[in-house]
């Protein structure tokens, strides 16, 4: 069974720039999440989707906004890119919200803002 | 807001050696995780816990899971170099919106 998959794997973009990174879950899972991590401020939840919903929303700035498509697959955008969007993006995966369900981490995005 | 605190920070054992990484989280929930996470790397589910008393273990880890007390411990058994890594806890409360530690660097020496 595939993983998570995430792409591209690896983006340089400059200051007021946006950018999309892209999520497929796990075959079957419905809901995903998004994570931003960095040295300085660790995993930090971004948002989480179902049934092509926003579910939750971490505490971030609207810059970062995001959607579901009805094949699970998910995007999340950063519009205006700051220096300090530089980071890991990961995307997590789950069969749905339920509360016992494991995430399954996808390899990440590695987002450098020049 | 959940706060959950992770030590030590950084630890560095010889092989052979036991220890144990502590998690603590503000406020109830009774459901942890336990993540592994390589350089460069994303991260690896090693334990869910579910339930107040909860314990779960594979191969040289072992975690559990006091509710009450609000804290995961994870131990580490006769430690060999492979099980260099930052290991990182993550308490869920809503359902799929996870709050981590800081994560916890460990180096186990030869």
């Amino acid at each position: 069974k595939a993983g998570v998959t995430q792409t591209p794997r690896y983006l340089i973009k400059t200051r007021g720039q946006q950018v999309t990174l892209s999520c497929s879950p796990i075959s079957g899972h419905r809901s995903v999440s998004w994570y931003q991590q960095t040295p300085g401020q660790g995993l930090q939840f971004l948002f989480e989707y179902f049934s092509e919903t926003q579910r939750n929303k971490g505490n971030f700035p609207g810059r970062f906004s995001g959607r579901q498509f009805s094949n699970s697959r998910s995007e999340m955008n950063v519009s205006t890119l700051e220096l300090g969007d530089s980071a890991l993006y990961l995307c997590a995966s789950s069969l749905a919200p339920g509360l016992n369900n494991e995430q399954f981490f996808g390899p990440g995005t590695r987002l450098t803002v020049l | 807001e959940l706060k959950v605190e992770q030590n030590p920070l950084f630890l560095s054992m010889q092989e052979g050696k036991n220890y144990t990484i502590y998690c603590n989280y503000s406020t109830t929930s009774d459901r942890l995780y336990w993540y592994r996470q390589d350089p460069g790397k994303s991260l690896e589910s090693l334990f869910v816990l579910l339930s107040n008393g909860a314990v779960k273990q594979e191969g040289r880890l072992m975690a559990s899971l006091d509710t009450k007390a609000r804290l995961s411990t994870l131990h580490i058994t006769a430690a060999v170099h492979d099980l260099s890594a930052t290991y990182f806890c993550a308490v869920d409360r809503t359902g799929n919106q996870f709050y981590f530690g800081t994560g916890t660097s460990l180096t186990v020496i030869p």
